[in-house]
């Protein structure tokens, strides 16, 4: 299917855990970002990456590990996941310019 | 701190009213300012943009309002319906060094009553 794909969906998982949330583009967008929503504070970038193997902090980068091996995936890693990091999981793609970026349908993360 | 501020949190108008939310922004780096659109369970969704060099822009029924010597800028919807019922989001861009930070605010709860 064509466009931005996340998964999981849902995922609970239990404090000290790794969990990884995959994000999948088919358009070959050089620009992706993953966001965390929260209540009260909107979507805050966590980390963005303008091309394979080319990534940087965002706002709130602490707790998170990012790759880009291909240009189509752009996985984010909770190294030992903590219960400040429920939340929802928004990841994105652009292509070069002031373009729109797309948005996936997000990750419903709960940290137990 | 919050590069991007939004308000109000929450609107309730009636069918046919036109909700206006604000935004506000410091850093003069930002060039291009969207708005995105969210119902629940999905992502944010393009809605409309402006560049600074623009003081107003017409979509349909969305109107961008930009004041780049106040470093405000704000959406107006007119008629509203309740189709229009959603949170929206505005966004300040930074295009640094080859690559773009958007920078949201915190987001506007609209619910439109029929």
């Amino acid at each position: 299917d064509a466009g931005i794909t996340q998964s999981p969906r849902y995922k609970i998982t239990e404090t000290g855990r790794q969990v990884t949330l995959m994000c999948h583009q088919t358009w070959s967008h050089s620009y992706m970002f993953w966001y965390r929503q929260d209540l009260g504070h909107g979507l805050r970038l966590i980390y963005y990456s303008a091309a394979a193997d080319i990534t940087d902090k965002g706002e709130v980068p602490d707790g998170y590990v990012v790759s880009r091996s291909k240009t189509e995936n752009f996985p984010l890693t909770l190294e030992s996941a903590t219960r400040s990091q429920t939340s929802v999981y928004f990841c994105a793609s652009k292509t070069g310019g002031n373009t729109e970026a797309f948005f996936g349908q997000g990750t419903r993360l709960t940290v137990v | 701190q919050q590069q991007v501020k939004q308000s109000p949190q929450s609107l309730i108008v009636q069918k046919g009213g036109i909700p206006i939310i604000n935004c506000a922004y410091e850093n003069t780096a930002f060039d291009y300012f969207p708005w995105y659109q969210q119902f629940p369970g999905k992502g944010p969704a393009l809605l409309i943009a402006i560049r600074p060099d623009v003081s107003e822009k017409k979509e349909g029924r969305f109107t961008i309002s930009f004041n780049k010597s106040a470093k405000q800028f704000s959406l107006h919807i007119m008629d509203s319906q309740p189709g229009d019922s959603a949170t929206y989001f505005c966004a300040a861009v930074e295009a640094t060094s080859g690559t773009y930070k958007y920078i949201f605010g915190t987001g506007t709860r609209l619910k439109v009553l029929a």
